[in-house]
């Protein structure tokens, strides 16, 4: 199957840094990203669709001006934490479609990010 | 898109077949039946999908009721590996966004 990367798979960083995790398609190109995020025990929720060349589709209650999308070319999306602090700590994890089926939907294996 | 309701947990002995069922009353007629699964610290992964019919994978079979009102996921020979949160969603399938449940999280044990 299609395969999507995510770099970096962890991340410490200090209270108040920027941190940046990029999302990859490997072998597809997907005009769909989407970035999710998961706390310990819980089942993933949803933070934004992210679109080839336009401003990425917040879901309710997600800061779009602190958790910034980029989604520059069919391959790779970028979501930058800002001004970190603890509560962001989680497991991020992207998602990339590769058609209009959801069974061509893929996911990345996660980045880790705990923050200080 | 429809929501669905599944146990919190399940145990399985390796080698047997497990069997995850999932309610899923309110499904409307153009509404698929997707199960994935997310083993611990991963991403998730696509196992099977089915509208009305059964279906079956290298991976695992779906036994949908006629009424399509709930589903049922068997893995036929349970490993270790298989060890994960398996997660049932009904959705159109189009290009919306796909949402998550609590899933069940299935144990095999030795």
């Amino acid at each position: 199957g299609a395969v999507v990367s995510q770099h970096p798979s962890w991340v410490i960083c200090k209270s108040g840094t920027s941190v940046k995790i990029e999302c990859r398609s490997l072998d597809f190109q997907a005009t769909t990203m989407f970035w999710y995020r998961q706390f310990p025990k819980q089942s993933l929720m949803l933070m934004a669709t992210s679109n080839e060349g336009s401003k990425a589709t917040y879901e309710q209650g997600v800061e779009k001006d602190k958790f910034l999308i980029n989604h520059a070319s069919l391959t790779l999306s970028t979501l930058t934490v800002t001004s970190a602090h603890p509560e962001d700590s989680s497991f991020y994890i992207c998602s990339a479609r590769l058609g209009p089926g959801l069974d061509t939907q893929y996911f990345g294996p996660g980045t880790r990010l705990t923050v200080l | 898109d429809a929501k669905t309701t599944q146990p919190t947990s399940m145990d399985c002995a390796e080698g047997r077949a497990a069997n995850l069922p999932c309610n899923h009353s309110t499904i409307s007629g153009n509404e698929y039946v997707y199960w994935y699964r997310q083993i611990h610290s991963q991403g998730p992964q696509y196992i099977i999908h089915g509208l009305k019919n059964n279906e079956t994978n290298e991976m695992a079979s779906l036994i949908i009721t006629e009424d399509r009102k709930s589903s049922t996921l068997i893995l036929p020979h349970a490993t270790l590996r298989d060890t994960a949160v398996y997660y049932c969603i009904v959705h159109t399938g189009t290009a919306s966004k796909l949402t998550f449940g609590t899933g069940t999280r299935l144990q095999v044990t030795l």
